[in-house]
């Protein structure tokens, strides 16, 4: 069983849509939970960061963890262009002291 | 904004030669990483270091594989005799330790290219 598992997609919406991504990991020994954006060529740039189960609110983004079920969610409100690319979670059993294990991605395309 | 940087952006060499890839982490942090993505492929950890030893590896840092901190600010990965299938991006990432909530994460390079022909 993969470590942590993320649709590949891809993702096509149109501009101002909410979009909703999502993952599952399979052990639960993992407390920290992130979401990075990549584009094409490009480093992973830190987005959101969770610590242990509930919601985090930024701006337009908001990631949500359910330990019970092990799920990890990405929402986007009023979604734009620029936030067309790959957008990876990823799971780590510490802050930052500790190797980041990541999804595939998910490839999101917004629509003008 | 700090960020982190790295070393050259693409690197050709040839089969069997050494690669050396230098990057220079956010200044305060004290955790640093290499990890790698072969193209079309999801980011894989390589290693990481802290305190001026590596910490943890992965199955991939085998021997032909080495880190330094060689002075306060540069982080380097070196690839002794480099092999057809150690063509990818590797990036950087260095962290800080828990503290503002803020803070908290790793914080990746912009990636060099590393082509091996």
């Amino acid at each position: 069983q993969k470590e942590v598992e993320q649709d590949p997609g891809p993702l096509s919406v149109p501009e101002g849509a909410i979009v909703s991504l999502n993952c599952t990991y399979s052990n639960s020994a993992f407390q920290y939970f992130m979401w990075y954006r990549q584009y094409s060529r490009k480093g992973p740039e830190l987005l959101m960061y969770t610590y242990s189960s509930g919601n985090k609110e930024d701006g337009r983004f908001t990631a949500q963890v359910d330990k019970s079920s092990k799920y990890i969610s990405l929402f986007i409100r009023d979604s734009q262009p620029s936030d067309s690319a790959t957008y990876l979670c990823a799971i780590s059993s510490h802050s930052s002291a500790s190797k980041i294990i990541f999804g595939s991605g998910t490839r999101l395309s917004i629509r003008p | 904004e700090p960020e982190v940087t790295q070393t050259p952006s693409h690197q050709v060499t040839q089969m069997g030669q050494e690669v050396i890839l230098r990057c220079v982490p956010i200044s305060n942090h004290l955790y640093f990483y290499w990890y790698r993505q072969i193209l079309g492929q999801k980011v894989e950890f390589l290693v990481s270091f802290y305190n001026n030893e590596i910490s943890e590896k992965s199955e991939i840092f085998d021997d032909q594989f080495s880190v330094e901190r060689p002075d306060g600010s540069n982080f380097t990965l070196k690839i002794r005799s480099t092999k057809l299938e150690d063509s990818a991006m590797y990036f950087c990432a260095s962290g800080e330790p828990g503290g503002s909530i803020l803070a908290q994460g790793q914080y990746f390079g912009p990636g060099t290219r590393l082509t091996v022909t």
